[in-house]
């Protein structure tokens, strides 16, 4: 059982309204990511990061932002949501394995329905 | 362009029985695939790993298997049971998810039926 956490799992919020989505792991992982999943569509990378004060942009395009000033810490902000936001949000962490066999591991994300 | 395609969509089967879900791949180069189970509502979980020189790995009732000439790999389910209802995705990497890039499946929904 992987130690990452997420939270809120549900949130229901008005559009305009800023939102923080938390993440945290105690496993010392360095590297860290944020997926969007929409219901039965695989998930796309929309941040990620090397390690403490590192993140870069994923492969989708994403209106939120992120932040790492903590190894364990992860948190992704939308600063204004929209109804296009609704979608699960997953965490995850890579253990500092060799490079060909290194494992993600994922929080139990959570699920944003912005109204 | 790098895909990864899975089938079928998504399949029902009766408790105990067996399974097999199938993943293609054009990702290149290629580094490792690994099997991940997804609960409904949940994170992925993974199941397996295979590189290159891998032909297939076993965790419990779940069997994987890789062709790496064909780009093809398959995860077979033993004795299923109702638990084992989930998404199965398929997720390959091309240089290891610490340098490159992992690509994923649409997944596989698995029903198992009492």
């Amino acid at each position: 059982e992987a130690d990452i956490y997420q939270t809120p799992r549900y949130l229901v919020i008005g559009t305009g309204k800023k939102i923080t989505l938390e993440c945290s792991q105690t496993m010392g992982h360095d590297k860290m990511y944020w997926y969007q999943q929409d219901p039965g569509m695989e998930l796309h990378l929309i941040h990620y990061s090397y390690g403490v004060n590192s993140t870069e942009k994923g492969d989708l395009s994403s209106e939120s932002t992120v932040s790492r000033i903590r190894t364990e810490h992860f948190p992704l902000t939308l600063e204004s949501a929209r109804p296009s936001h609704t979608s699960q949000y997953l965490c995850a962490s890579t253990n500092p394995g060799s490079l060909s066999t290194d494992t993600q591991y994922f929080g139990p994300g959570t699920r944003l329905t912005v109204l | 362009k790098n895909q990864v395609e899975q089938s079928p969509q998504s399949l029902i089967i009766l408790e105990g029985k067996n399974c097999t879900l199938q993943c293609n791949y054009t990702v290149s180069p290629f580094s490792n695939l690994r099997w991940y189970k997804q609960d409904t509502g949940r994170g992925p979980v993974s199941l397996t790993i295979m590189t290159f020189s891998e032909n297939t790995k076993s965790n419990g009732r779940y069997t994987a298997t890789l062709d790496a000439d064909t780009k093809q790999s398959s995860l077979h389910i033993t004795a299923s049971q109702l638990s084992d209802s989930a998404s199965y995705i398929c997720v390959v990497s091309d240089r290891g998810s610490t340098l490159g890039r992992l690509y994923f499946g649409r997944g596989t929904q698995l029903t198992v039926w009492p």
